[in-house]
């Protein structure tokens, strides 16, 4: 089945340690999110991709630096984690020219713990 | 940028219809209307989207009235495998490349019961 897979689903870091978080998929989405879900909260988009073309939104610290080598990759990086970084980290992926949906696929999320 | 408003929780039992409704007031002519719904520790998935009037599909249904300014996620005949947060979201802007920019809420809890 085509879907977005991200590994590792936990990751544990130490204040200041930098981690990458990875997300690939197999629905040939040229549209690639990253979202930041922290516990109990909605979903927070950080930045987006549209093919190699990086998007980021307005809030998004510097420390978040996301890389997309390919279609199907795309990694997230935190610098220097916080313990204000600990989250959910979701990868989501869409169609390219869907103006009137709405849908994005995403995958099961990486739970980052920072200590 | 067009806000919604939704319950913070609700319960429900097995074999029950759960109808959620969200406030947007705000809602832009070219908006539309999606929901999606979330387990723990998993991604948001998709369940419906609509514009007007009322959509259908295998999982719900949703209902917009004539000034859009509300919307009805229906749920019928729940399950426990259906407690889960449900977002309503409206537009927010594009993004490059197509598509629309997701800005989640604060969700409903749904929690359904034996």
């Amino acid at each position: 089945d085509a879907m977005v897979i991200q590994n590792p689903r936990y990751q544990v870091t130490q204040f200041g340690k930098p981690v990458t978080l990875s997300c690939s998929q197999t629905l040939n989405h040229n549209v690639m999110y990253w979202y930041q879900q922290k516990s109990s909260q909605a979903p927070k988009l950080l930045f987006h991709y549209y093919d190699k073309d990086f998007n980021n939104e307005a809030d998004t610290p510097d420390n978040f630096q996301s890389r997309r080598p390919n279609t199907s990759f795309c990694f997230l990086d935190i610098r220097s984690p916080g313990l204000g970084d600990a989250a959910m980290y979701l990868c989501a992926t869409s169609r390219a020219g869907s103006g009137s949906t709405y849908e994005q696929y995403f995958g099961p999320g990486t739970r980052l713990t920072v200590t | 940028l067009a806000k919604t408003t939704q319950p913070i929780s609700m319960d429900s039992y097995e074999g029950q219809e759960v109808n959620i409704t969200c406030s947007h007031n705000n809602i832009a002519t070219n908006d539309y209307i999606t929901w999606y719904q979330q387990f723990p520790s998993q991604g948001p998935r998709f369940i419906i989207q609509g514009y007007k009037t009322k959509v259908t599909n295998e999982v719900a249904s949703l209902f917009i009235p004539a000034d859009r300014k509300s919307s009805t996620l229906s749920l019928p005949r729940v399950s426990l495998s259906d407690t889960a947060v449900y977002y309503c979201l409206v537009g927010d802007g594009k993004v490059t490349g197509g598509g629309n920019k997701l800005t989640f809420g604060t969700g409903t809890q749904l929690k359904v019961e034996l």
